[in-house]
């Protein structure tokens, strides 16, 4: 158990809708990030936010946004949403905000979009 | 920009055997390169890091090479077993000091008793 914890685990929608995934960084880890995993794409990474400050922005839509919360939870927010969009949606932690941390991942939300 | 590259989608070992896996990377290279398992439908886990000063790493029965002018990092599971049967992503530094990684799309180790 990492100690990332993630919510939904499962979501199944429709196209057109919004969703939005929460997550819990371990206690202690300032940095939360974002990433999609995809069977053709592998692991992209979205967004990052340091201390309720975006740091870094990946391969994220317009559809997409995100925000970090004074007590460090973070939620992803996807609206608009497409068939391409089903993918497994993981948050990590870290520490710190930058360089050679590990990142600590949490277990996903799988979304399927119908 | 910076590409990443695992070269096997799959690799099928022996239980008991050597398994090598291989991460090669373009252009400039990382201040660091990481290694990661995965089991399915599950999230990463880290395994390793290693310093482009480091040579080798080693923790337990895994070995992490890294040469820069190869371009390239090796990862070793000594006397495998079948729980070690995963998906191993190796992640760099997009670069910059914000720690964001680029991923490989992984090799599906397979050790078969």
């Amino acid at each position: 158990d990492s100690g990332v914890t993630q919510t939904p685990k499962h979501l199944i929608t429709a196209t057109g809708q919004r969703v939005t995934l929460r997550c819990s960084p371990r206690s202690g880890d300032l940095s939360v990030y974002w990433y999609q995993q995809s069977l053709d794409q592998g692991l992209q990474f979205l967004i990052q936010y340091y201390n309720g400050e975006e740091r870094a922005k990946g391969n994220i839509l317009e559809r997409f946004s995100a925000q970090q919360f004074p007590d460090l939870h973070s939620e992803l927010n996807l609206s608009s949403l497409e068939l391409g969009d089903s993918a497994l949606y993981f948050c990590a932690s870290s520490p710190l905000g930058g360089s050679d941390g590990e990142q600590y991942f949490g277990p996903g939300t799988r979304l399927t979009v119908t | 920009s910076q590409k990443i590259e695992q070269n096997s989608e799959a690799l099928n070992i022996q239980e008991g055997k050597t398994a090598t896996l291989t991460c090669n990377y373009t252009n400039y290279s990382p201040a660091y390169l990481q290694w990661y398992r995965q089991d399915p439908g599950r999230g990463p886990v880290f395994l390793l890091l290693i310093r482009e000063n480091e040579k080798e790493k080693r923790k337990e029965r895994l070995k992490v090479t890294f040469d820069t002018t190869l371009k390239q990092s090796l990862f070793h599971i000594t006397a495998s077993q079948p729980a070690d049967s995963a998906t191993y992503l190796c992640a760099i530094p997009t670069g910059g000091s914000q720690g964001n990684l680029i991923f490989g799309k992984g090799t599906k180790l397979s050790v078969k008793p």
